[in-house]
């Protein structure tokens, strides 16, 4: 089993704040992709990530795929209650074809 | 374009009954995986179809059955059901089998309690 590690587990901010999510594993990963997931819906794909030390924008969230495809990180500049949502990060496999392995999952709250 | 739909969304069974859950995937999409997700346990794998193949299977006991249709639309049964099965399952397709490079697209997911 290849684990994905979160951290923190939960986050509250202020609304305007920055924040930064991680994701670690000990296993090497040919891709890595982040998730919000909204209470009641299914998760929805953000960004894939797929070098090493890959750094990807989307609006105000800024992603980085770790040099040696372990880890990667999700920093949001000036949070607002929109980014409210649980994070999660999921690791591909080049040798298990679509089955990726989700981390644990981060609950973000971004209080107005 | 319609996204991910599942039947139903919210089901309640007694333990030793079985459950089939119904998922059908975006329009032109033929790759269709199920995931399982729980508090403690998080978003876990069990398995993915493709072409009516089943190309990935999770560490889920032989309890968790699937099958593609011809139509790419996917169900997945689950027999003699256990407290312990009580989740959200959800249903994600994608346009093709790339591999770890592929866009899913996930539905709302099938609230499953037992009882």
């Amino acid at each position: 089993t290849q684990l994905l590690e979160q951290s923190p587990q939960f986050l509250s901010i202020q609304e305007g704040e920055n924040l930064t999510v991680y994701c670690n594993s000990s296993s090497v990963f040919s891709s890595l992709q982040w998730y919000r997931q909204e209470p009641g819906e299914g998760p929805v794909l953000l960004v894939t990530v797929v070098t090493g030390g890959e750094v990807k924008k989307l609006k105000r969230l800024t992603f980085q795929f770790g040099d040696a495809r372990k880890d990667s990180s999700l920093h949001i500049t000036a949070a607002q209650p929109g980014d409210t949502g649980l994070y999660l990060c999921a690791g591909g496999n080049g040798n298990t074809g679509n089955q990726f392995y989700f981390g644990t999952g981060t609950s973000l709250t971004v209080i107005p | 374009k319609a996204g991910v739909t599942q039947t139903p969304r919210y089901l309640i069974k007694t333990r030793g009954q079985q459950v089939t859950l119904s998922c059908s995937p975006i329009s032109g999409h033929r790759s269709v995986s199920w995931y399982q997700q729980t508090p403690g346990q998080g978003l876990q794998f069990l398995f993915e179809y493709f072409s009516e193949t089943q190309r990935n299977k999770g560490n889920f006991p032989g309890r968790f059955s699937g099958r593609q249709f011809s139509n790419s639309r996917s169900e997945m049964n689950v027999s003699t059901l256990e407290l312990g099965d009580s989740a959200l399952y959800l249903c994600a397709s994608s346009l093709e089998y790339r591999g770890f490079t592929d866009e899913q697209y996930f539905g709302p997911g099938t609230r499953l309690t037992v009882t």
